[in-house]
């Protein structure tokens, strides 16, 4: 099993562009998240989902978009890229809400 | 407001030594989880507790649901050891799908 995959690992964007960031499972996991770590704070959720063709805001959801139209895929859209967005960002899944969660390895996007 | 505060951020420990990463947090959870972030950026899900104590191999978790305190503790510790430790709650009542995380607290072993 890869567990959860994300890609790109690294981008530079400039502002105003857009871009979707790529998460994968393989797990058949229902519920998806997506975090953003800035330098010395916590992380923070995005968006999440609880299985296919549903999905919810998390804390800090303005300036993304998601959608999941399989179990599998869930990738987090960026529409007008802006400095406040240069961070890392984490996807990561679990089969249950309560259960811990599997982290991919993080797409570093810096927007200038 | 709910918070996670971790206590130490930083600690450099020698090889061997014992190693106690504390987290509080200001109101009632359902579950708290112990987090590992390599200096590669990978977290890994060490623990999840809601009560009492858990072991694997040299890490301990313990959590005080009255004092709204846990501890993890790391035995005979490793320059491998090296990384972000970070804990994350899930605060009662509120929603299942969030946690709230703390900021982290970087543990550097030297051999």
């Amino acid at each position: 099993n890869a567990g959860v995959t994300q890609t790109p690992k690294f981008r530079i964007l400039k502002i105003g562009q857009s871009m979707t960031l790529q998460c994968a499972q393989d797990m058949n996991h229902n519920y998806m998240y997506w975090y953003r770590q800035d330098p010395g704070m916590g992380l923070k959720l995005i968006y999440y989902s609880v299985g296919a063709g549903i999905t919810d805001k998390g804390e800090v959801p303005n300036g993304y978009n998601v959608s999941r139209s399989t179990t599998e895929d869930f990738p987090l859209r960026l529409e007008l890229a802006a400095p406040s967005q240069t961070s890392v960002y984490f996807c990561a899944s679990s089969d249950n809400p309560l259960d811990p969660q599997f982290f991919g390895p993080g797409t570093r996007l810096t927007v200038l | 407001k709910n918070e996670v505060e971790q206590s130490p951020q930083n600690l450099t420990a020698q090889e061997g030594e014992f190693i106690t990463i504390n987290c509080s947090y200001s109101v009632g959870i359902s579950a708290l989880h112990w987090l590992q972030q390599h200096p590669g950026g990978g977290i890994v899900s060490l623990f999840m507790l809601s009560s009492g104590k858990k072991k694997h191999g040299r890490l301990i978790a313990t959590i005080n649901i009255q004092e709204k305190h846990s501890s993890l503790h790391i035995t005979a510790s490793h320059p491998r050891d090296s990384a972000v430790y970070i804990c994350a709650v899930r605060f009662s009542g509120g929603s299942n799908y969030k946690l709230t995380f703390g900021k982290g607290t970087l543990l550097t072993v030297n051999p």
